[in-house]
């Protein structure tokens, strides 16, 4: 069963706006990821925020993290063409040694020129 | 693609017949996992490896087998191919003993069977 659902399912902007995507999970969580997919290929790590840590910041990119809620947000800023694509989030729920993710759907961001 | 290599990247199939696809590695990550890719489901684990010769079981791991027989190798066996396991696999790897929480994932390969 997915962990994460990602809203909005769609996302699309003109270029220099902000683009902000959510992400709602189901358990307790040791991290929650983010990693972003251009089209054809594999997905590509972009950030990582641990379950005590609140906000995170990398580049363009801000990852929040809301515990009480279960929720995290992904927003870039300043966004640009070759920003499209569809942004995954995961969560590591811990315990044992596995290392294993549950990804959610997914949010595909098309940034209009 | 952080050293990870998938083969063949697009193979098409009948149904019945067994496909076996490759994950190499050059990190030396001791983590390998298959995912599948379908619209509508993001990626859904297959099976994981936490070592040579160690694997478990993911959330859809029926009709699929793997082995790891080398630290850097791992396959994805589809015993009897069937048109529902027409998808995109994904290979990734990570190795928390190193402090390697994230995933690194290969460029996938893109199984039709017909």
């Amino acid at each position: 069963s997915q962990q994460g659902e990602e809203d909005p399912q769609a996302l699309s902007i003109q270029e220099g706006e902000n683009a902000t995507m959510n992400c709602s999970y189901k358990t307790s969580i040791n991290n929650l990821q983010w990693y972003r997919q251009n089209s054809g290929r594999g997905l590509v790590h972009l950030i990582l925020i641990r379950s005590n840590e609140r906000e995170k910041h990398s580049g363009r990119l801000r990852v929040t993290l809301d515990t009480s809620k279960k929720s995290s947000s992904l927003l870039i800023t300043a966004s640009r063409a070759a920003d499209t694509a569809s942004y995954f989030c995961a969560t590591d729920r811990g315990g044992g040694a596995t290392n294993k993710l549950i990804f959610g759907t997914g949010t595909l961001l098309a940034v209009q020129p | 693609d952080a050293g990870i290599t998938q083969s063949p990247r697009h193979k098409v199939t009948e149904t019945g017949t067994p496909v076996t696809l490759r994950c190499h590695q050059t990190e030396n990550h001791r983590y390998m996992y298959w995912y599948r890719q379908d619209p509508g489901h993001g990626l859904r684990l297959i099976h994981y490896s936490y070592g040579v010769k160690d694997t478990d079981k993911g959330e859809v791991s029926d009709g699929y087998s793997v082995s790891r027989s080398k630290t850097e190798d791992f396959l994805l066996t589809l015993e009897s191919a069937t048109s529902s396991q027409t998808s995109v696999y994904f290979c990734a790897i990570s190795d928390r003993d190193l402090g390697v929480y994230e995933q690194y994932f290969g460029p996938g390969t893109r199984l039709t069977v017909t």
